[in-house]
Parts: C-alpha cells; sequence; structure tokens
C-alpha cells in the first residue's frame, strides 16, 4: 500500500451508527493527520496525532495510532448526515519541513 | 486566526496561457506549501516555501511552476504555460505553529481546455 492509504474507499452507514476508518502508511512519520473534505471544496484539518501518541479525542472523533503497525484509525460517533464527505488521512515525516502525503480518502455517507 | 482565502475560486485558461493563482491573507507564519487535487485522486504535494525561500519541490513542480510571495502577505503560485493536465484545484495551505495541524485554503478550482 502507499504512504497513508485508507479503508475502505467507500463507507455508507445509517444516522446514529459510527463510522470506522482506517488507514495505513509505510514510513516513518511525526505526526498523522486526518482532514474531510465535502464535495468540491476545501480540507478542514479534523486532528492531529504524534507519533508518541497513541490515543486522541476531539468531540465525536476518536484517532488511535499504532506505530508498530504503521496505521492509525478514525473513529466518528452517532454520525449525522452532515458528516457525509471525504476523510483523508496525512502523514508527515520527521524534521521541519511538514510536508503532507496524503492518502486516496474514504467516502463516507450517511443515510438520514 | 485568519483563515486562509484563495483567489479566484475558479479559472479557465486556454492551453499554453499563463496563471496566477493567489492565497490571500496569510499572517505571520512561516511555512507554506502549495498542494493540488486532480479530480477524484488524492492531494499532492507541490512545493513549500519557508522564509521565503523553496524548501522542497516534488517532481511535479516543474519548471513551468513558480512561487512568490510578493508583498509580504500575498503567496502566489504561477503556472507559466498550463497543459490539459494541470486541471485540478490547488490549496494553498500554511502549517499552524501550535502544531494543530495545517490550515488549507478553500482552493482554485484550473481548468485549462
Amino acid at each position: 500500500s502507499q504512504q497513508g492509504e485508507e479503508d475502505p474507499q467507500a463507507l455508507s452507514i445509517q444516522e446514529g451508527e459510527n463510522a470506522t476508518m482506517n488507514c495505513s502508511y509505510k514510513t516513518s512519520i511525526n505526526n498523522l493527520q486526518w482532514y474531510r473534505q465535502n464535495s468540491g471544496r476545501g480540507l478542514v484539518h479534523l486532528i492531529l496525532i504524534r507519533s508518541n501518541e497513541r490515543e486522541k479525542h476531539s468531540g465525536r472523533l476518536r484517532v488511535t495510532l499504532d506505530t508498530s503497525k504503521k496505521s492509525s484509525s478514525l473513529l466518528i460517533t452517532a454520525s449525522r448526515a452532515a458528516d457525509t464527505a471525504s476523510y483523508f488521512c496525512a502523514t508527515a515525516p520527521g524534521g521541519s519541513n511538514y510536508k503532507l502525503t496524503f492518502g486516496k480518502g474514504t467516502l463516507l455517507t450517511v443515510n438520514p | 486566526e485568519p483563515e486562509v482565502t484563495q483567489t479566484p475560486s475558479h479559472q479557465v485558461t486556454q492551453m499554453g496561457q499563463e496563471v496566477i493563482l493567489r492565497c490571500v491573507p496569510i499572517s505571520n507564519h512561516l511555512y507554506f506549501y502549495w498542494y493540488r487535487q486532480i479530480l477524484g485522486q488524492k492531494v499532492e504535494f507541490l512545493v513549500s516555501f519557508y522564509n521565503n525561500e523553496i524548501s522542497e519541490k516534488s517532481e511535479i513542480f516543474d519548471d513551468q511552476f513558480s512561487v512568490e510571495r510578493p508583498d509580504g502577505s500575498n503567496f502566489t503560485l504561477k503556472i507559466r504555460s498550463t497543459k490539459l493536465e494541470d486541471s485540478a484545484m490547488y490549496f494553498c495551505a500554511r502549517w499552524e505553529e501550535s502544531g494543530a495541524g495545517y490550515t488549507f485554503g478553500s482552493g482554485t478550482r484550473l481548468t485549462v481546455v
């Protein structure tokens, strides 16, 4: 898999259900970030987790990071129709450049 | 913190023409970036700009591309002679020194015909 690759590619759930998206990467990272993109719009930063962190919460979002498996997951609890969007993970390498490598994203559809 | 805004939101240009994409306003941040996203594909890194110099660029960022910070607040991406394959959404971004990640602009959709 490529650096920052999400699965599933598409996920369709009912409102109120939880949505889990996974991300795998290949090289060592400084941090991993999750972004959201509504169709044709810009990227919105959701959450950043550093390589020395294992879990982070922000509202209805929960992110885990397993550096031994080079993987991360994003959990959205109690989903809403407004959560419908594409979700991308992006990895930042060590050093000071903070250049991001994005995955292809997971298209989440939350049905009302 | 002010948002990152980009102009124009959509630009259509003839193949071979020059385009300038603008990112305004930007505050006193040190790191700025341009990314692009071809329709249906992943977001790709183009170039990073630190302290008014290019710090890293990707293979995509060839001689047809250039970046400037002409007046300390605007941040521009110029494509000298556009090709059909340059059609994409172009995003500028700044790195938040607080470590909160990037703030991305709303994007410019470039269509080369």
